[in-house]
């Protein structure tokens, strides 16, 4: 598989920005995909990215994507508690490679 | 989105015995994956479900560990054979719909302890 990097664990209080990121060594999909995942519970699909595009912001979340430094990340604003979660950058296009999860714990 | 259900949700196993995992899907979808997150892991491609051909497995997978059904487009299999501890983990199904964004939705996944 690709080989997709994330920091593993990071730590916000509530009403901060939260900044996930990933590094990639391949760049062969046509998009780029956030995913989150709850204690136990299956994967959401929370935003994606087109490859051509740098930045695209969907209400509190953006994503920002440097091709050439194949580093992609995600912004949460105003962090809630609920946004405390893994969350996943996903690569891929026939087939889907994930990265490996950055745990995300939100302090009241 | 697609609305995929799996099952069993969860399972304990003995060890050496085999369990099959099924994954149906609330409309035809062509692609269909099954997915491994071992504890405190991401998620790692086991296979590819080719409807009415055999499976396309990723490196480090075998068909005779885990053999895959899809005998339609709604509807696929994964079983885990002979198990050990080792196989303790989430195991996901995921369809990819067409469409421009083409993202992959997901099961609940079926959390198998093997003891």
């Amino acid at each position: 598989g690709e080989d997709v990097e994330q920091s593993l664990f990071l730590s916000v209080r509530e009403g901060d920005s939260s900044v996930i990121n990933c590094t990639y060594t391949d760049s062969s999909s046509t998009y780029l995909y956030w995913y989150k995942q709850e204690p136990g519970a299956g994967l959401q699909l929370l935003t994606y990215i087109f490859s051509n595009m740098d930045m695209k912001q969907d209400q509190r979340l953006t994503v920002l994507l440097n091709k050439k430094d194949k580093h992609l990340s995600l912004r949460i604003a105003d962090t809630q508690t609920g946004d405390s979660a893994i969350y996943f950058c996903a690569w891929g296009f026939n087939k889907f490679y994930f990265g490996s999860g950055t745990k995300l714990n939100v302090k009241p | 989105s697609a609305v995929i259900s799996q099952k069993p949700s969860r399972d304990i196993c003995q060890r050496g015995t085999s369990l099959t995992i099924q994954c149906q899907v609330d409309s035809q979808v062509t692609m269909m994956f099954w997915y491994r997150q071992q504890p405190g892991q991401s998620l790692t491609l086991i296979a590819t479900a080719n409807q009415g051909s055999e499976a396309t497995y990723e490196s480090g997978f075998v068909i005779d560990k885990f053999p895959i059904s899809r005998p339609n487009l709604t509807f696929s299999t994964l079983t885990v054979s002979n198990m050990s501890p080792e196989d303790s983990s989430i195991y996901l199904c995921s369809v990819r719909q067409g469409g421009d964004t083409g993202e992959l939705f997901f099961g609940e996944g079926s959390r198998l302890t093997v003891l």
